[in-house]
């Protein structure tokens, strides 16, 4: 049974680029969280989606935005990137309704220069 | 800002102690959890207590929670090299929409 599965695992960007990265999650279920976990801190919650919808909202601006398909997976987009976008990004999956346990994906290390 | 807050942020201990870390929170809470990240990868689930219950065991970790206080400590017995890690406490919203982390523990166990 497979994990939570992300591509890529690392990506190196310029200024003002845009970029996408993707999840899929576990087998059975139909939420994904997406985190961003920026050097020697926790992670920080950006957005939820479920049955392809947004369903919550971290503090995180409009250049940050987020699909989710029909089989559930997963893409988290990035626009007009900044040097403070250089971070850890995590996808996580859950089954709701549930108590919040989530399991994560590996993680895609992104790189502003 | 952080829900949950860990303390202390950095810990060093022999291996074969016990090392105890601490999660504050702010807010009503449905359950509180504890993951484990290695080396900057995905976080691991190790436990979740719920907000009815005060104690929790699962191998070598003991979870207490204290709702008055808003508080939860995280015990590891006969810690191990391979506990070295960062471990963060986190609590879910009602319905569990949205997760918030605290800044972790980060934990380094001597060989």
């Amino acid at each position: 049974d497979a994990g939570v599965t992300q591509s890529p695992t690392h990506l190196i960007k310029t200024r003002g680029q845009q970029v996408t990265l993707r999840c899929s999650p576990k087998s059975g279920h139909d939420t994904v969280s997406w985190y961003q976990q920026a050097l020697g801190q926790g992670p920080q919650f950006i957005f939820q989606y479920y049955e392809e919808e947004e369903r919550q909202r971290g503090n995180f601006p409009d250049r940050f935005s987020g699909h989710q398909f029909p089989n559930y997976s997963s893409e988290l987009n990035v626009n007009a990137l900044l040097l403070g976008d250089s971070a850890l990004y995590l996808c996580a999956s859950s089954s709701w309704p549930g108590e919040g346990r989530q399991y994560f994906g590996p993680g895609t290390r992104l790189t502003v220069t | 800002s952080q829900q949950g807050e860990e303390d202390p942020q950095a810990l060093s201990i022999q291996e074969g102690e016990n090392a105890t870390m601490n999660c504050s929170y702010k807010t009503s809470i449905n359950n509180l959890q504890w993951y484990r990240q290695n080396s900057g990868r995905g976080l691991v689930h190790l436990i979740l207590i719920r907000s009815n219950e005060r104690e929790k065991h699962s191998g070598r970790l003991r979870v207490t929670l204290d709702t008055s206080k808003k508080s939860s400590s995280l015990l590891i017995t006969a810690s191990r090299a391979a506990d070295t890690a960062s471990y963060f406490c986190a609590t879910a919203n009602t319905g569990g929409f949205k997760t918030i982390f605290g800044a972790g523990t980060r934990l380094f166990v001597k060989a």
